[in-house]
């Protein structure tokens, strides 16, 4: 079956610009998580959703970061008045979604965010 | 802060030999813990998980959990050129599917 795939695959914005980046989690997947790489920072964790809910929100760095899913399914990760630290790849992650901690996340190829 | 701690390499190992990769973390609440392998300009990839104390071994690769010191290894066995890449330890430091926190990944270097 089909992976994660999430959209657009590199943008290029420039400062100040609001954009919108898409996951579509592996098909199932109740799952869903945003995270962040950039250099010298490592991956960081951004956000969870279980179903269309986000129980965990506490690596979104600022209030220009949002994100939202609906209908258990897709995901768009929303950034406001983009600044060039926001610069990074985007890489978003799905899992069955069952308890305890112990669910196998698997990555999408990520959006290359640059942000002039 | 919880952390997940890697050395960051290069480690460099002749083809056919035993790559030995470690990982430490701070918090002992823990419960599960991934390797990912990343090649250089592509999203990590799941190569192991391991739930309980031991060993666990899947093809070439083992991966080894020793909760008491804090520990995750992963050891890859008969290593080949295609093994070069970045190898990234992840933690989920909570209760439920939480989000993972990884530490900066291991260069690994495998020589021909």
């Amino acid at each position: 079956g089909a992976g994660v795939s999430q959209s657009p695959s590199n943008k290029v914005t420039e400062k100040g610009k609001d954009v919108e980046l898409r996951c579509d989690p592996i098909s199932g997947h109740t799952a869903l998580y945003w995270y962040r790489q950039s250099l010298g920072q490592g991956l960081e964790f951004l956000i969870y959703f279980q179903g269309n809910s986000a129980p965990d929100k506490s690596g979104l760095p600022s209030d220009r970061f949002s994100a939202e899913r609906t209908g258990g399914s897709v995901s768009t990760l929303t950034i406001q008045r983009t600044q060039q630290e926001d610069s990074a790849v985007y890489l978003c992650a799905s899992s069955g979604g069952g308890q305890g901690g112990y669910n196998e996340q698997f990555f999408g190829p990520g959006t290359r965010l640059t942000v002039l | 802060q919880k952390e997940v701690e890697q050395n960051s390499g290069p480690l460099s190992v002749p083809e056919g030999a035993i790559a030995s990769l470690n990982c430490t973390y701070s918090d002992r609440g823990s419960q599960s813990f991934f390797w990912y392998r990343q090649y250089s300009g592509k999203s990590p990839e799941l190569i192991m998980s391991i739930y309980s104390n031991g060993d666990k071994e899947d093809g070439r690769f083992t991966a080894q959990l020793n909760k008491a010191s804090q520990y995750v290894s992963l050891l890859i066995r008969d290593s080949q050129p295609s093994d070069s890449a970045t190898y990234l330890c992840a933690v989920n430091p909570g209760g439920g599917a939480d989000g993972l926190t990884f530490g900066k990944g291991t260069h690994l270097i495998i020589q021909p």
